[in-house]
C-alpha cells in the first residue's frame, strides 16, 4: 500500500507569516509529485507538477522543492494573506500513465 | 469558459435508483479521470480513461461503470444506489503524454437516503 502523508493536518497562522508544510512520498519508483491548491466549495487547483530531484518551482510567494532519494516535497508560502486559506494537497504517482495518490492535505488558515 | 464541467452538481436520491453523472472536458486532453472525496475527505482515483480507453479501475463496485463516448466526455453510471454511496464525485482531466497537472471539474454531491 502506497501510503502520501502531509504534515501538519491543519495550521493557523497570522497575515503575513511565512509557512510551509512536508509531503513525505515513497522513495522508490518516483515518476512525479504534484501539489494543488483546494478552496472550500471549489475544486482542486493545480499549483505545481514536479518530476526532477532537486526540482524548485515557484509561483508568486508559494514555491516548492522536491527531494525523491528521501521522499519529501516542501510548499512554503510567504507572507501569507487571507486569500491563502485553502487546503493544500499533494499527489504522488509512480508512472506515467499511474494513479495519483493523494495525501490528506493541510489545512491553512490566514488571519488577517 | 469551462475547462472541466460536471453536471448535476448536486444530485439528490433515494437507495435503489440508478444514477448518471456526466463530465466534459474541453482542453483537448487525452485522459479523463473519477475521483471520490471520501468521508475523511481524502480524493481517491476510481476510474481513468485514455483516448476513450480504461487504463485505470480501482476496487470499486460494480454497480458503478464509467463511459467514454469520445475524448471529450467521461459519464459515470451508478446502478442501485446505496447510502455509503453518498460522497462527492469529482472529475478531472489531464495530457498523460507528459507529467501534467490535473484539471478538476467543480465535483458533484451525490445524496442517498
Amino acid at each position: 500500500i502506497l501510503n502520501v502523508e502531509q504534515s501538519p493536518q491543519s495550521l493557523h497562522v497570522q497575515e503575513g507569516d511565512s509557512t510551509n508544510f512536508t509531503c513525505s512520498f515513497p522513495s522508490s519508483n518516483f515518476y512525479a509529485l504534484h501539489w494543488y491548491r483546494w478552496e472550500t466549495a471549489k475544486s482542486p487547483e493545480a499549483l505545481f507538477v514536479m518530476t526532477l530531484n532537486g526540482d524548485e518551482k515557484k509561483k508568486g510567494r508559494i514555491s516548492a522543492t522536491l527531494n525523491t532519494k528521501e521522499g519529501y516535497s516542501y510548499l512554503y508560502i510567504k507572507g501569507s494573506q487571507p486569500e491563502d486559506s485553502a487546503t493544500y494537497l499533494c499527489a504522488f504517482r509512480q508512472n506515467q500513465g499511474g494513479k495519483l495518490i493523494f495525501g490528506q492535505g493541510t489545512e491553512l488558515s490566514v488571519k488577517p | 469558459d469551462t475547462a472541466v464541467s460536471q453536471t448535476p452538481k448536486y444530485l439528490v436520491t433515494q437507495m435503489g435508483n440508478d444514477k448518471s453523472i456526466k463530465c466534459e472536458q474541453n482542453l483537448g486532453h487525452d485522459t479523463m479521470y473519477w475521483y471520490k472525496q471520501d468521508s475523511k475527505k481524502f480524493l481517491k482515483i476510481m476510474f481513468s480513461y485514455n483516448n476513450k480507453e480504461l487504463i485505470i479501475n480501482e476496487t470499486v463496485p460494480n454497480r458503478f461503470s464509467p463511459k467514454s463516448p469520445d475524448k471529450a466526455h467521461l459519464n459515470l453510471h451508478i446502478n442501485s444506489l446505496e447510502l455509503g454511496d453518498s460522497a462527492v464525485y469529482f472529475c478531472a482531466s489531464s495530457q498523460e503524454s507528459r507529467a501534467y497537472e490535473q484539471y478538476f471539474g467543480p465535483g458533484t454531491r451525490l445524496t442517498v437516503t
